[in-house]
């Protein structure tokens, strides 16, 4: 099973706004990841926050990640219609070897 | 290679038949890395290599499902009697090995009829 849950599942808004989506887990992370995928193929990573960081930018991307409350989010600001994408959260179990993915957020960017 | 390569890009099998599907790695990478995906859903892990071995296999759902790595680059993912439900894409991803990021493959999709 999944161990990140991601939320919203959907996101709508306009090119301009900023979207925000979060993501949760269950266990113990040695390190947290965000990719995007565009037309369920190929995925793309975004960006890694290890678990004794507390916030990572890239870019128009602002990640931060709370592990007391096994949560993180992914901000995108200013967003673009190329934005339009799925984007998932990834986590590498702690003592593991295996990086377990969300369902995913599907996010529109309307121009 | 630039990036991963999976062929082939998509595979139309009968149910029961047997299925190969390839992974080239980036040049270099030590660790391997192979997923389910089926519509609507987040990649599903499969198993891990770290070079030629299998360090973790516990996401293959049944012993339909094998895949190897014996010259610890090029893996293949193999699976007997197909069935309709192991319809998805099956994406491949490799990375440098510790705490870095996975480079992913376009995906091989099998449609299994």
């Amino acid at each position: 099973s999944q161990q990140g849950e991601e939320d919203p599942q959907a996101l709508s808004i306009q090119e301009g706004e900023n979207a925000t989506m979060n993501c949760s887990y269950k266990t113990s992370i040695n390190n947290l990841q965000w990719y995007r995928q565009n037309s369920g193929r190929g995925l793309v990573h975004l960006i890694l926050i290890r678990s004794n960081e507390r916030e990572k930018h890239s870019g128009r991307l602002r990640v931060t990640l709370d592990t007391s409350k096994k949560s993180s989010s992914l901000l995108i600001t200013a967003s673009r219609a190329a934005d339009t994408a799925s984007y998932f959260c990834a986590t590498d179990e702690r003592g593991g070897f295996k990086t377990i993915f969300g369902a995913g957020t599907r996010l529109f960017v309307k121009a | 290679g630039a990036g991963v390569s999976q062929t082939p890009s998509n595979k139309v099998t009968e149910k029961g038949k047997y299925v190969e599907l390839r992974c080239d790695p980036i040049s270099g990478h030590t660790a391997l890395y192979w997923y389910r995906q089926s519509l609507g859903q987040g990649p599903e892990f499969l198993i891990y290599f770290q070079g030629t071995g299998a360090a973790d296999d516990s996401g293959l759902p049944n012993d339909r499902f094998f895949a190897v790595r014996p010259e610890g680059s090029v893996s293949t993912l193999k699976i007997q009697r197909t069935e309709r439900g192991d319809s998805a894409v099956y994406l491949c991803a490799s990375s440098p090995g510790g705490v870095t990021e996975a480079f992913f493959g376009q995906g091989t999709r099998l449609t299994v009829v």
